[in-house]
Order: C-alpha cells, then structure tokens, then sequence
C-alpha cells in the first residue's frame, strides 16, 4: 500500500523559506515523478515541480527562480523549499506520486500541509 | 506557456448524464487526468489516458479526447459526485492543471 507523508512549518513570515518534506512508503522511488502542488485557499490547484530518483527535476515557469525540489532516494524522501515567500504563497500544499509520460497521473497523494505567510 | 480551460460551473440531475470539458493546446500531444475534490478533502484520480479508471472508481466515469479537448462523463450521476473536478496534463517538460469546473448535482 503507497503512503505518502508529509510534513513541514504551517506558519511563516513574509521572505522566510517554506520547507516541506514527503516520505514515501510501501514503494520504490524509481520509475515515477515525485511532485509538488498547491492549492490557495478558494482556488484551483497549481503544480509546482517535481523531481525523478535520479534527481532531475522540472519547475512551473512561474515559481522556478524560488523553487529548489531535491529527493533522497535513501530515506525514500523528497523535498520542497520555496524562498522569499509573500502571502500569495499562502496554500495548502500537497505531495503526490506522478507515473507515466504521455498519460501521467498523480495517482497518490499527501494529506496535504496547510501553510500560511503572514507578518 | 499553455492553459487548460474548464468551466466554471456545471450542473446535473441527479441520475442524468454529465459532461465536464477541458480544452488546450497541449492535450493535442499528452492526455488528461482528471481529479476530484470535495470540501476539505485531498484530490481524488478519477480517470487518465485513454479512458482508464483507477481501481474503486465507479464505471459511471468515462473519459475521451478529440483534439484539443478532453472529456469526463458521468453516466447517472449521484448526490456523492458533487465535487469540483480538474484536469492535467503534461505541457512538455511543465505540467499544468485546469481551473476546475465546480459540479453540482440536483
């Protein structure tokens, strides 16, 4: 059974670093694209990026000069950090397993870690 | 970059037939997922690809794409498919997500 777990800090001030983390349980790392989404409150959902086990990672054109997702393959771990963040940043953030190229789905989830920017 | 365009809102009688659309250039090459949310809950996969349904989603899913335009159908919708409902698809090395179409079944 695939489990995804995610943690991280809930409440920052603008400009500080988001830093959220994602274990994945019950599967290997190989074969699938670990990713990052958010969703502000009331709105819509926005992918952020995501990265493979070999490390290669691809970013919404929109985040991609403050966004950095790494994975650590031995602790089955992959990570997001978003720098400078204002309150538009405030969202609730969720982890999720992607598979396949032309047909890719995001077929497990994180519970999701709601994050608010606020001074 | 590309957008995936839905509607707003859509509406259904309860046991009636459904569509919720999604339009863009980049379902040309990739194909869509769709997902469905409900209040406070995590995105739930409902259908990908060619039509496939995930294990435990009930077959009144369907999905289908001609063009730039991808479609979820639901055959005989029920109260519990009261959701808002996005899809997704690749944009080359980008992924991008619909705005959502909010349905409500009456």
């Amino acid at each position: 059974q695939v489990q995804l777990q995610q943690w991280g800090a809930g409440l920052l001030k603008p400009s500080e670093t988001l830093s959220l983390t994602c274990a994945v349980y019950g599967e290997s790392f190989r074969n699938y694209y670990w990713t990052w989404i958010r969703q502000p409150p009331g709105k819509g959902l926005e992918w952020i990026g995501d990265v493979n086990h070999s490390g290669s990672t691809n970013y919404n054109p929109s985040l991609k000069s403050r966004v950095t997702i790494s994975a650590d393959t031995s602790e089955n771990q992959f990570s997001l950090k978003l720098t400078s963040v204002t309150a538009a940043d405030t969202a609730v953030y969720y982890c999720a397993r992607g598979r396949g190229w032309l047909e890719l789905r995001l077929d497990y989830w994180g519970q999701g870690t709601p994050v608010t920017v606020s001074s | 970059s590309s957008e995936l365009t839905q509607d707003p809102a859509v509406s259904v009688a309860l046991g009636q037939t459904v569509r919720i659309t999604c339009q863009g250039d980049s379902l040309r090459t990739y194909y869509a997922s769709w997902y469905q949310q409900k209040p406070g809950q995590v995105p739930l996969l409902v259908m990908f690809g060619n039509n496939n349904r995930p294990s435990g989603i009930p077959d009144r899913f369907s999905g289908s794409s001609s063009g730039d335009t991808a479609s979820l159908t639901i055959t005989g919708a029920q109260a519990e498919d009261e959701a808002d409902y996005y899809c997704n698809s690749r944009d080359s090395t980008s992924n991008i997500f619909g705005g959502g179409t909010k349905l409500t079944v009456l």
